[in-house]
């Protein structure tokens, strides 16, 4: 499987700031994701990262909030804007080959 | 809607076999994939049944059951480091996009000496 370097791996921010986060895989994917979870819970897929187009977001998620961008098939960027308290979390991206998904090692974003 | 069931909390002990069950209302449906997600680390791929029966690897075994949309994760000969959090997940393919995947909400797995 192929092997993703996310960074940064966490990080404390300022509300009202913006954090950008970036994904690198070791080949080619056809499909990257970008997850959110909770300590103790499961995976909340934010959105899909579309090669060369805009990304597609699952409920609750809008690319004001979370502009992603995927210029090539081996990067992703996934940015957390105007942050507040409530986007403290960890954030993971994911490469999906078929139905077999790895991830990144994750990104602890806490907001103060 | 998609949605998987499985306990949120399993406990054994050192040299047990534990069964980790996973049911499933899906539609369109692919397969069944686990991972296995340690405190403060990422999930990590286990296997994916995309047909009935029993998938072996090492210690672990998947098996699925597309009739009884069920499915399970067999570990055995437990060993203190697999306490670990383990997550079904279905891939799923909604009109014009790829397969995502939908997650179960996660099986705390606690192995005791």
């Amino acid at each position: 499987s192929a092997v993703i370097s996310q960074k940064p791996s966490r990080d404390i921010c300022q509300r009202g700031t913006s954090l950008t986060i970036q994904c690198q895989v070791d080949s080619q994917v056809t499909m990257m994701f970008w997850y959110r979870q909770q300590p103790g819970q499961s995976l909340t897929l934010i959105a899909t990262a579309n090669q060369g187009s805009e990304a597609t977001y699952e409920s609750g998620f809008v690319i004001d909030k979370f502009p992603i961008s995927r210029p090539n098939l081996t990067f992703s960027t996934l940015t957390v804007s105007n942050m507040s308290p409530e986007d403290s979390s960890i954030y993971l991206c994911s490469g999906q080959v078929d139905t077999e998904a790895f991830f990144g090692q994750g990104t602890r974003l806490t907001v103060v | 809607g998609q949605s998987l069931e499985q306990p949120s909390e399993v406990t054994a002990v050192e040299g047990a076999i534990v069964q980790i069950n996973c049911t499933y209302q899906t539609s369109g449906f692919y397969g069944l994939s686990w991972y296995q997600q340690h405190d403060g680390g990422a999930p990590t791929f286990l296997s994916y049944n995309g047909l009935d029966g029993l998938e072996e690897t090492g210690r672990f075994s998947s098996f699925l059951s597309r009739s009884d949309s069920y499915g399970y994760l067999l570990l055995q000969e437990l060993q203190m480091k697999d306490s670990a959090s383990y997550f079904c997940a279905v891939p799923y393919s909604n009109a014009g996009n790829n397969r995502k995947l939908i997650w179960g909400l996660g099986t705390s797995l606690a192995v005791n000496p």
